[in-house]
């Protein structure tokens, strides 16, 4: 079965620090897609980016950077220079290559204060 | 630029009433999917649809159906709500499980059931 695994329930910083979302996915499939979402306190899903299963390379956009191992069957991400506006609920999910269904972690509960 | 509208947007019911949650699309997606977000464990996803006229059951279907009668409208039905189904709704869209787009998610549906 799949499943993803965001240990990580709440993360409070100061504004600048770097921070760290950790994400553990389970499947069997050799073909997957991982994703990350941002759910601001407006409630709408935003969508960060995709990964698929034969792309290890790490990426980085502006502040944000992701760390993809399938080694250890994780996806982290890390926002530099965290900043208020970064605060949000962030989601980590993995889908399959047929029916394109999202599993999703519990999420990460983001605070940045000023 | 309308993308996911999700109709209505709040909706408080007692228990026992039924209702429909109407979710519409303009990017021409075959792919659509409701999912249901609680509290601390992320989002579910109750049915999808890859195609008008077929649906298929998610993660947790029970006490839900859905129609897929039009491309671009996937239909969510309680037939008789539970204080359970107290929940935001969710539906996205998507041109493929294999597409490099994501899922597109509407602004949500928070329901509340008495």
């Amino acid at each position: 079965a799949q499943k993803v695994t965001q240990a990580q329930t709440e993360i409070s910083v100061v504004e600048k620090e770097d921070v760290t979302l950790d994400c553990v996915y389970e499947t069997r499939d050799t073909t997957y897609y991982l994703f990350w979402y941002k759910q601001p306190p407006s409630g709408e899903l935003v969508f960060l980016i995709r990964r698929n299963s034969f792309d290890e390379q790490n990426e980085i956009s502006g502040r944000y950077s992701w760390n993809f191992q399938k080694s250890t069957s994780s996806f982290n991400f890390t926002i530099t220079a965290s900043q208020v506006v970064d605060s949000a609920v962030y989601f980590c999910a993995l889908s399959d290559g047929y029916t394109g269904k999202l599993i999703f972690g519990q999420g990460t509960t983001l605070q940045v204060k000023p | 630029n309308a993308g996911v509208t999700q109709t209505p947007k709040f909706r408080v019911l007692k228990t026992g009433q039924s209702m429909t949650l109407l979710c519409a699309q303009d990017m021409n997606h075959e792919y659509m999917y409701w999912y249901r977000q609680d509290p601390g464990m992320g989002l579910r996803l109750i049915h999808y649809s890859v195609g008008e006229g077929t649906t298929a059951k998610g993660e947790v279907p029970d006490g839900y159906n859905v129609s897929r009668l039009k491309k671009q409208n996937f239909l969510l039905g309680l037939e008789s709500a539970a204080p359970s189904q107290t929940s935001v709704y969710f539906c996205a869209s998507s041109l493929g499980a294999l597409s490099n787009q994501p899922q597109h998610f509407g602004d949500g549906t928070r329901l509340s059931i008495l």
